[in-house]
């Protein structure tokens, strides 16, 4: 099994709610990771989690709240998020010990923002 | 990680080979070309990678010049579900989760 799934496929929140994106995968995989990828443009790391630790937070605005519950799921909670968040958000997963340069994705949350 | 330059888009007909290029004149020694793609509307897959031999999986082969400084993804008989956006990333080969660092690819087109 090489999938990584990501619930829901689409979501449409206003600038109030409180929304959480969900990603899983069952590979045995210990690094998982958020991209955020704008229309026409290439993904742009947001979290790295590497063994339910966080080791990689991009700077991210802190309305986007990640979260690693255990090693096969891989939150990401939003919350007063502005219009300009609307974008495709992938989550991926990797071995961290025998990484090499191989990232499995999922289909993506298409996020709208109104 | 070095940076990558490719081609905005190419086309590509039907059956024929899709010879991707990329330079990474700045690579270092211990990095790695990796390739990816993205279909539109999914996430990116993983295709190929090497250091500098050159490499053959069942979707396609990089051949990688002697002195590193660009590769070549092939697809030999590009099919229509194909036509998607390619990235060429070079990186560390990391022993922990680390970023992959997206270019702006190229877009393959593929005609029938």
């Amino acid at each position: 099994d090489t999938e990584v799934t990501q619930t829901p496929k689409h979501l449409v929140m206003g600038m109030t709610n409180k929304k959480s994106l969900k990603c899983e995968q069952h590979m045995g995989h210990r690094a998982m990771y958020w991209y955020k990828q704008k229309a026409k443009k290439p993904p742009e790391l947001m979290f790295v989690y590497s063994y339910e630790k966080l080791s990689i937070n991009e700077s991210v605005p802190s309305r986007f709240s990640p979260e690693c519950p255990n090693s096969s799921l891989l939150n990401l909670h939003l919350h007063a998020l502005q219009p300009e968040d609307s974008a495709l958000y992938l989550c991926a997963s990797s071995r961290p010990l025998a990484d090499r340069g191989t990232q499995y994705f999922g289909p993506g949350t298409r996020l709208l923002v109104l | 990680d070095a940076k990558t330059t490719q081609p905005t888009s190419m086309d590509c007909a039907e059956g024929r080979a899709a010879n991707l290029p990329c330079n990474h004149s700045t690579i270092s020694g211990n990095e790695y070309v990796y390739w990816y793609r993205q279909i539109h509307s999914q996430g990116p897959q993983y295709i190929i990678h090497g250091l500098k031999n050159n490499e053959t999986n069942e979707m396609a082969s990089l051949i990688i010049t002697e002195d590193r400084k660009s590769s070549t993804l092939i697809l030999p008989h590009a099919t229509l579900r194909d036509t998607a956006v390619y990235y060429c990333i070079v990186r560390v080969r990391r022993t922990s989760g680390s970023r992959l660092t997206f270019g702006e690819g190229t877009q393959l087109t593929v005609n029938p």
